[in-house]
């Protein structure tokens, strides 16, 4: 069972379209990240969200964080060939006293491929 | 270097055999983290680092599989008895602290194929 599901887990489009990609979970994160990975090379952190319905933007792309902490997702407006990618999310899990674990759980990862 | 380090790149070995994975972390990073990683999937935790003390190793799967920090710098995964199934590429990161919203600074992982 995955604490942090990815959805869809591959997703094929044209250039130029807009696509979503969802994180979810039951659990609580203290913050969540997202990474974008590159074959043969290590993932790269895209951005961070903390704060429960903050929202980020990174030019075409749009980050949320839920109300609760429990999900988050990721917007590209106008997708480029250039986004093609492994994209992963990723969380620090709160305990019961409320303190942020220290190791970083990831999905399972979106593999997105824009054809030109 | 300016990034993490991980030695060797790729690793082909046959099943049974002693394998050791090198990973050196940016400098002055007191966090240091292993995953391990299958072709298209999401990183899976292994064990980290709070300096040279293993401070959660709830996901190493056996005790074939463990990990030093001596001098709280460099790090070892070392893996005993390899079984076809531990091929993967291994993923090391570290962080200027852990928890929280720090970010993680990858390698380019060394990849174990075991025959």
């Amino acid at each position: 069972t995955q604490l942090l599901e990815q959805s869809p887990q591959f997703l094929s489009i044209q250039e130029g379209e807009n696509l979503t990609v969802y994180c979810n979970s039951s659990s609580v994160f203290s913050s969540l990240q997202w990474y974008r990975q590159e074959p043969g090379e290590g993932p790269v952190l895209l951005v961070t969200v903390v704060t429960g319905g903050e929202v980020k933007k990174l030019k075409r792309l749009t980050f949320q964080f839920g109300d609760a902490r429990k999900d988050s997702s990721l917007h590209i407006t106008a997708a480029q060939p250039g986004d093609t990618g492994l994209y992963l999310c990723a969380g620090h899990l709160v305990n019961a006293g409320g303190t942020s674990y220290g190791k970083l759980t990831f999905g399972q990862g979106t593999i997105l491929t824009v054809h030109p | 270097g300016a990034g993490v380090s991980q030695t060797p790149s790729n690793k082909v070995t046959e099943k049974g055999k002693y394998v050791e994975l090198r990973c050196d972390p940016i400098s002055g990073h007191t966090a240091l983290y292993w995953y391990r990683q299958s072709l298209g999937q999401g990183p899976e935790f292994l064990i980290y680092f709070q300096g040279t003390g293993a401070a959660d190793d709830s996901g190493l799967p056996n005790d074939r599989f463990f990990a030093v920090r001596p001098e709280g710098s460099v790090s070892t995964l070392k893996i005993q008895r390899t079984e076809r199934g531990d091929s993967a590429v291994y993923l090391c990161a570290s962080s200027l602290v852990p928890g929280g919203a720090g970010e993680l600074f990858f390698g380019e992982g060394s990849r174990l194929t075991v025959l």
